[in-house]
């Protein structure tokens, strides 16, 4: 069964860095997402991704992030600036229909 | 915007038991309500989703139940297994499966 992708597994930056963080959603999903968890609180949403625009976008996506889809394959996730906050894990999600299928998660860690 | 809220947010059961996990929303427009379930570390994983034009829908162990009028939706977890043991999110969503907004989540503990 196809499932989304994410790398790296794991990212430690320095603060003031710029982060990339990548996903290969399902091949024939057309809408993309961005969510991020701080360790121990709730999955929230960054921002939605479909005809090669955003769609919906919430407060945190501010103007530090950026999402590209480079090519037919690639989603990714731009951190301009990292700050210590921006630590958590970053899912990407895809999805067909309603369902949205999660990647594994991408730890990013700012010091 | 729309906003999630779920209880409990921890709840331990005894094996064989059932687990209730209540969610309620405040968009009345959300039409499409899902259940993750997220393991120690791992991503979160579908397990029961439910249309606002239906009212209950149930997947061998696992039912998940809805009220429109009184925006809350349910999951019922029956004869609990040590696997269940996770932390579970609810998430309401406009446009049939648009960005999601995630309740806080409860961890579940199913005692052996």
């Amino acid at each position: 069964e196809p499932e989304v992708t994410q790398t790296p597994s794991h990212q430690v930056t320095q603060m003031g860095q710029e982060v990339i963080l990548r996903c290969v959603p399902i091949s024939n999903h057309l809408y993309f997402y961005w969510y991020r968890q701080i360790l121990g609180q709730k999955v929230e949403f960054l921002v939605s991704f479909y005809n090669n625009e955003i769609s919906e976008k919430s407060e945190i996506f501010d103007d530090q992030f950026s999402v590209e889809r480079p090519d037919g394959s690639n989603f990714t996730l731009k951190i301009r600036s990292t700050k210590l906050e921006d630590s958590a894990m970053y899912f990407c999600a895809s999805r067909p229909e309603e369902t949205q299928y999660f990647g594994p998660g991408t730890r990013l860690l700012v010091l | 915007g729309e906003n999630v809220e779920q209880h409990p947010s921890t709840l331990s059961v005894q094996e064989g038991d059932s687990a209730v996990i209540k969610c309620t929303y405040s968009d009345s427009a959300s039409n499409y309500f899902p259940w993750y379930k997220q393991e120690l570390g791992k991503r979160p994983q579908l397990i029961i989703d439910i249309r606002s034009n239906v009212g209950e829908k149930k997947d061998q162990r696992i039912a998940v139940t809805l009220n429109k009028t009184a925006k809350h939706f349910s999951l019922h977890i029956t004869e609990t297994q040590p696997e269940d043991s996770a932390v579970y999110f609810c998430a309401a969503s406009r446009n049939y499966g648009q960005n999601f907004v995630f309740g806080p989540g409860t961890r579940l503990s199913v005692l052996p």
